[in-house]
């Protein structure tokens, strides 16, 4: 069965530093990974996608996911927060053979204080 | 293309009344998801469907829940009779999951709203 772990119900940045939002998947055969952000009142947006092919993946507002097989996970990272980027933040997981159909894990709250 | 569209965004209902949402999903978009969200239960996919046929309805909480996607450009949440632990927001999702770079993004509708009293 497929699953998205998402270890922290929140993470607290400060504007400027590096931000991580952790995610471990369990999936059978080729993992299809995403992340997803959510604003308040307002529907989930897609930020990146790994399918194949370079492990780093780059997506908007200048997120960032590396994905490590071994791991089995697949950690969004910014290399300098904004207080804009405080969010909900979702990871979802699918494979290829999969009809389209998500798992998403169960989110985490990131916090930017100025 | 304006995204997925819902309707309505926000509805206030007394319990033992028949909700229905609606939404149109992106045009060309060949499979459709149904998703609610509460602060205790997180996000949770309902039902969702590829070409009109329902795959996997086995979220659907219980027989007071019904789904439909009649043609391609629209589908009906409906609960009958309401109850108050049915408030939630509820989203719509669309994908092409065989759609090239695309392939299974979901694109997400603003919600609806639904407070049952």
């Amino acid at each position: 069965a497929q699953s998205v772990a998402q270890p922290e119900d929140q993470v607290n940045v400060a504007e400027g530093n590096p931000l991580t939002v952790k995610c471990t998947y369990s999936v059978s055969g080729n993992p299809y990974l995403f992340w997803y952000v959510q604003y308040p009142n307002r529907g989930l947006q897609f930020l990146l996608k790994y399918i194949t092919g370079d492990n780093l993946v780059k997506g908007s507002y200048g997120f960032e996911a590396e994905f490590n097989k071994s791991q089995t996970s697949f950690h969004l990272k910014k290399p300098s927060a904004l207080v804009s980027d405080s969010a909900l933040y979702f990871c979802a997981v699918t494979h290829g053979g999969s009809q389209g159909n998500l798992i998403f894990g169960k989110g985490t709250k990131l916090s930017v204080k100025p | 293309d304006a995204g997925v569209i819902q309707s309505p965004r926000h509805e206030v209902t007394e319990m033992g009344q028949e909700v229905t949402l609606r939404c149109k999903p992106i045009s060309g978009h060949n499979s459709l998801f149904w998703y609610r969200q509460t602060m205790m239960r997180g996000l949770e996919l309902l039902i969702y469907f590829n070409n009109n046929v329902p795959i996997d309805d086995s979220g659907m909480p219980e027989d007071r829940f019904s789904a439909k996607m009649p043609n391609a450009s629209f589908s009906t949440l409906k609960i009958q009779p309401s109850e108050p632990r049915d408030s939630a927001v509820y989203f719509c999702a669309s994908s092409f999951p065989s759609g090239g770079a695309a392939k299974n993004i979901q694109y997400f509708g603003a919600g609806t709203r639904l407070s049952v009293l």
